[in-house]
């Protein structure tokens, strides 16, 4: 199993609408997640990281952390074209990882249609 | 702040060429430095990290290596590229959190 999964995808909404993406982890230990947006032939770029349980909101972002079912998700809310994007999502990986050391999922891939 | 370059930002080179992309890193000491390589349609695979200068770890047994000659830069070597080595390389830094810097695009004929 993966430390890391995004088996969800890709994902098509229309403008206005809430996005969810979903990511699932194997360590139950893991502390911190990151969700990064990778718009077409650019790096990642770091949009919300969540460390504790529950929910964390960052403007149209919210990010979810449910440690007893392991997993990660995003919302987005009112969707907007320019959101179209792949989505990564990442995790520290099992304890005796090098500090640092990030596992990502292999993206979902976010279509918003006006 | 901080900020993270990476050049080139293209490159095109034939099957057996040796390889050199830098990475530097400005407005901090001592990061945890990573080398990333994304295939297309394919998703993020670590080829290096570096806590240190000097210190290198490989995840991947490949033709590629990594240097760190100084703190803030970071640099990703072949001695022969083989085609299988296209993609876009990614250098980022951080300790918890990883910054990208902008990647250099691989193309290897």
């Amino acid at each position: 199993q993966k430390e890391v999964e995004q088996n969800s995808g890709p994902l098509s909404v229309p403008e206005g609408a809430i996005a969810s993406l979903n990511c699932t982890y194997s360590d139950r230990g893991s502390q911190s997640f990151f969700w990064y947006r990778q718009y077409s032939g650019k790096s990642p770029e770091l949009i919300m990281f969540i460390y504790s349980n529950g929910d964390k909101e960052d403007g149209r972002f919210t990010a979810q952390l449910n440690k007893a079912s392991q997993y990660v998700s995003l919302l987005i809310r009112d969707s907007q074209p320019s959101d179209s994007a792949t989505y990564l999502c990442a995790g520290p990986g099992p304890q005796g990882s090098t500090l640092g050391r990030l596992y990502f999922g292999r993206g979902t891939q976010l279509t918003v249609w006006p | 702040s901080q900020t993270i370059h990476q050049w080139p930002a293209t490159l095109v080179q034939p099957v057996g060429s040796p390889l050199s992309l830098e990475c530097t890193v400005e407005g901090t000491s001592n990061p945890n430095l990573y080398w990333y390589r994304q295939a297309a349609g394919r998703g993020l695979q670590l080829l290096f990290y570096s806590v240190g200068i000097g210190q290198i770890s490989s995840e991947v047994p490949q033709n590629l290596s990594a240097s760190r000659p100084q703190d803030r830069q970071f640099i990703l070597s072949s001695k022969k590229l083989l085609l299988s080595d296209s993609g876009f390389y990614l250098c980022a830094w951080g300790v918890e959190t990883q910054y990208f810097g902008p990647g250099t695009r691989l193309l290897v004929l």
